[in-house]
Formats: C-alpha cells, sequence, structure tokens
C-alpha cells in the first residue's frame, strides 16, 4: 500500500498550463481505470475534480482533465486561473483497497 | 443535498480509544460504500477504511488493520470508525466520504482532529 508518486509542487502563469503526473504500478493505477483526482484548499475538504481517468463531475470545469498511459496517470490543468491554486493528489482502486498520491501543490505565479 | 458530518475528534492518550461518528443526510445513505481518509497535519490525504452498502463488507488499510473497525447504521444514517490502540502516528484529521462515482469519493465531511497525545 504505498503511496502513488507525485512531484511535490508545480506552477504557472494565469492563462497557462500545467500537468502533474501520477505514479503507481501494475497493481494499481496500470490495473484499473479507477484513477481520481482532487482539489483541496488549506483548511478544506479534498474536492473530486476527474474520476474514472477522464471523467469530470458536474460543475468541474472542462479545464481539468486527466488521463492514464501504463502505470502513469496525469491531471491537466488549462487556462489557469488564481482560484487553481491548490493541492492535488490523486489516488487509484488497488483492488481491496485505495491509495492516494503523495500530492502537489499547484501555484499560479 | 447531500451532506456528511463528522464527530467525535478530540485529544487522547496513546493507548486510548476513540469512536468517530459521520451523520449523513441528503441521500439514501444505505445504497453507497462510505470511507473514512485521514490527513495528518501538514502531510497528504491517506485512504484509512471503507464499509459496502450493508456493512457487511469492509476494507483497512495496512497501518491501521486490527485497531481501527469500520461500521454504518443504515437505520441512523450514521458511519463510525472505533479506533483502538492509538498511536502519535494516528494524528490526523480524519474525513468521512461518499463514493458515489465509480472508484472515487464525490462527497466529503470537512473532517474532525483526532489528537493522540500525553
Amino acid at each position: 500500500q504505498s503511496a502513488l508518486t507525485q512531484p511535490p509542487s508545480a506552477s504557472g502563469s494565469p492563462g497557462q498550463s500545467v500537468t502533474i503526473s501520477c505514479t503507481g504500478t501494475s497493481s494499481d493505477v496500470g490495473r484499473y481505470n479507477y484513477v481520481s483526482w482532487y482539489q483541496q484548499h488549506p483548511g478544506k475538504a479534498p474536492k473530486l475534480m476527474i474520476y474514472e481517468v477522464t471523467k469530470r463531475p458536474s460543475g468541474v470545469p472542462d479545464r481539468f482533465s486527466g488521463s492514464k498511459s501504463g502505470d502513469t496517470a496525469s491531471l491537466t490543468v488549462s487556462g489557469l486561473q488564481a482560484e487553481d491554486e491548490a493541492d492535488y493528489y490523486c489516488s487509484s482502486y488497488a483492488g481491496s483497497n485505495n491509495v492516494f498520491g503523495t500530492g502537489t501543490k499547484v501555484t499560479v505565479l | 443535498e447531500v451532506q456528511l458530518a463528522e464527530s467525535g475528534g478530540g485529544l487522547v492518550q496513546p493507548g486510548g480509544s476513540l469512536r468517530l461518528s459521520c451523520a449523513a443526510s441528503g441521500f439514501t445513505f444505505s445504497g453507497y460504500w462510505m470511507h473514512w481518509v485521514r490527513q495528518a497535519p501538514g502531510k497528504g490525504l491517506v485512504w484509512v477504511a471503507h464499509i459496502n452498502p450493508d456493512g457487511r463488507t469492509t476494507g483497512y488499510a495496512d497501518s491501521v488493520k486490527g485497531r481501527f473497525t469500520i461500521s454504518r447504521d443504515n437505520a441512523k444514517n450514521t458511519l463510525y470508525l472505533q479506533m483502538n490502540s492509538l498511536r502519535a502516528e494516528d494524528t490526523a484529521v480524519y474525513y468521512c466520504a461518499r463514493a458515489g462515482v465509480p472508484g472515487a469519493l464525490d462527497y466529503w465531511g470537512q473532517g474532525t482532529l483526532v489528537t493522540v497525545s500525553s
């Protein structure tokens, strides 16, 4: 049950795009199309942004998109806005349990 | 409106016990898998446990297996986490969350802080 690996930080200027990677193994990310992404602002509960690798819940802007290749999933935020500055966590189903990523702090410059 | 409200957190000594509750409203509680996720101060999210809709199937992270027990009362629309043999490393904000879409947690509570310290 090791955490999925994410870069500690990422940044971009307003209007630019940022992509966050999430590396797992053939037992989690590589095996199941149940990768999700969560946004968390300081002191707040996480918010679901992407599920089943590419799907967006109602109300999530289409600036947020997800993909997966092999054991690595990615979240891309296009057209960065100030309110996108937050921590982002990936997660994957892993059979009998779930596992989260180490988290990435996105800074809007 | 879907709402999840955790309670029961607080300060407990190492080796002690605590029971967290999560009151659910705004949806058919008995129809969903439910999860507990925790976050130590300044750290990332860690999955803790899950339970199926009828309460008969549960799963735990290795770090809490044998010490924590997840349960639910569908008549009371309430999820529980019984935490025994608490350790300093269990100090965290504990969130309950609903698995409303495949493989993901679509609604979260605001969390309750558990501090394990002497």
